[in-house]
């Protein structure tokens, strides 16, 4: 069963340029999770989606927005970018809504710089 | 809120030596634990997890053990090899509203194993 996918792998953009993301999840997997990476901060959670609604949503400005897709397949969008989004960003899937005990499934993330 | 905390790195160790990467948490419900390995350029694979208390997850020769009176769940391992080389996160399954959870990660561990 192929993995989660992520494209691009690699974008740059300048500050005040928009990005969009895509995620494809595991077949069968209907919950999509987005994560920012980076040095200072580490890991932090930006929001969940589960049947096209957002279900969570993390400590970021609405700068920062995603959706999700009959199909499952997720986007996320950066509006007017700054220096500090610079970051890989990384999606998960899971099978259902998220529980306590599921395992989320990692892409190889989108390695942003930006300008 | 919840939050965990794992040692700093980055670690260097010798092939075949033991390793123990430390990990704490803080958390007001009973979430589940959990390890991710992530190897250059890639995403986060998981390494193993445990869901209640005195569980012991293990796979490919890590072990962690969830100790709820200690709030831990140390990593180890008893013979590194070079290609056990990557950042190690220890997370959380942190319930946030909506029937939904989402993982909070310590801030990773660089570990180095030269031969």
């Amino acid at each position: 069963k192929a993995g989660v996918t992520q494209t691009p792998r690699y974008l740059i953009k300048t500050r005040g340029q928009q990005v969009t993301l895509s995620c494809s999840p595991i077949s069968g997997h209907r919950s999509v999770s987005w994560y920012q990476q980076t040095p200072g901060q580490g890991l932090q959670f930006l929001f969940e989606y589960f049947s096209e609604t957002q279900r969570n949503k993390g400590n970021f400005p609405g700068r920062f927005s995603g959706r999700q897709f009959s199909n499952s397949r997720s986007e996320m969008n950066v509006s007017t970018l700054e220096l500090g989004d610079s970051a890989l960003y990384l999606c998960a899937s899971s099978p259902n809504l998220a529980t306590s005990t599921d395992t989320q499934y990692f892409g190889p993330g989108t390695r942003l710089t930006v300008l | 809120g919840d939050s965990v905390t794992q040692m700093e790195g980055p670690v260097t160790l010798s092939e075949e030596a033991c390793l123990t990467i430390n990990c704490t948490y803080t958390a007001t419900g009973y979430p589940s634990l959990f390890w991710y390995v992530q190897y250059p350029g890639e995403g986060l694979q998981l390494l193993l997890k445990a869901t209640k208390a005195d569980d012991k997850g293990s796979n490919k020769g890590f072990e962690a053990t969830y100790r709820k009176e200690t709030t831990s769940f140390h990593l180890e391992k008893g013979s590194v090899q070079v290609s056990d080389s990557a950042v190690y996160f220890c997370a959380l399954s942190d319930h946030s509203g909506a029937g939904s959870y989402q993982l909070t990660f310590g801030k990773g561990t660089k570990l180095s194993v030269i031969p």
